[in-house]
């Protein structure tokens, strides 16, 4: 069965970085699918952020596009979000997930969340 | 960007109700070469991560059960639960997944059981 799992520092202080990484199980990140990021603020709002997909292209969120960057490691079927320049504004649940183009892109599984709390 | 609006942003149902929400998109979800509409639903229990439950407005992910109902097109989309459960108790999210990013997701409608 496919499962993706966050991980990451759960504390960044403002103006750092902000780097997670998810390990993906069960299926080759290279294989198929787009590979996403997501985010969750306090009150439940959801914002996608960008995704790597099988190929290796990425995408992200306009609103964010100065501060992202989205990689892979294939031999370790994992891949990584660093979000530059962070300020208390970026506190948030991130979630990694897959979507899936059969399903119009719609994201089918999805990791567990870290938390990331961004104080000084 | 594409603004998804869900309402209302909650509820309270007894168990056996039929539930329905709504989830109305600021442009067409429509893609007119396929006729399909760029929409899911998703349920999230508290303390869980998002899991999908409907795409392309209408089709049912697997194991999903079938109480759950997607449908609209256009801009106008609803997600109906034929008769709740109490494991319904969750939020729900819409998306549009339609075209070239960025993915939109509506604010969600908070389900609760009386």
């Amino acid at each position: 069965d496919v499962q993706l799992q966050e991980s990451g520092p759960g504390l960044v202080k403002p103006s750092q970085s902000l780097s997670l990484t998810c390990t993906v199980t069960g299926y080759s990140i290279t294989s198929d699918y787009a590979w996403n990021w997501i985010r969750q603020f306090p009150g439940n709002k959801l914002e996608w952020m960008g995704y790597i997909s099988y190929s290796g292209s990425t995408s992200y969120n306009p609103s964010l596009k100065s501060r992202i960057s989205i990689t892979r490691d294939t031999s370790k079927n994992q891949f990584f979000l660093q979000l530059n320049s962070v300020t208390t504004e970026d506190t948030a649940t991130y979630y990694c997930a897959r979507a899936y183009y059969g399903k119009g892109y719609a994201m089918d599984y999805w990791g567990q969340g870290t938390s990331v709390t961004v104080s000084s | 960007d594409i603004v998804m609006t869900q309402s209302p942003s909650s509820l309270a149902m007894s168990v056996g109700q039929k539930v329905t929400m709504s989830c109305k998109s600021s442009q067409s979800l429509l893609n007119s070469s396929n006729q399909k509409n760029y929409l899911a639903w998703y349920q999230q229990k508290p303390g869980q991560s998002p899991k999908l439950l409907v795409y392309f407005a209408s089709t049912r992910e697997s194991g999903v059960p079938d109480r759950f109902i997607g449908s609209g097109s256009g801009t106008d989309f609803t997600l109906t639960i034929s008769s709740v459960q109490a494991e319904d108790l969750a939020d729900y999210f819409c998306q549009q997944h339609y075209s070239t990013p960025p993915w939109t997701f509506g604010g969600g409608t908070k389900l609760e059981i009386k």
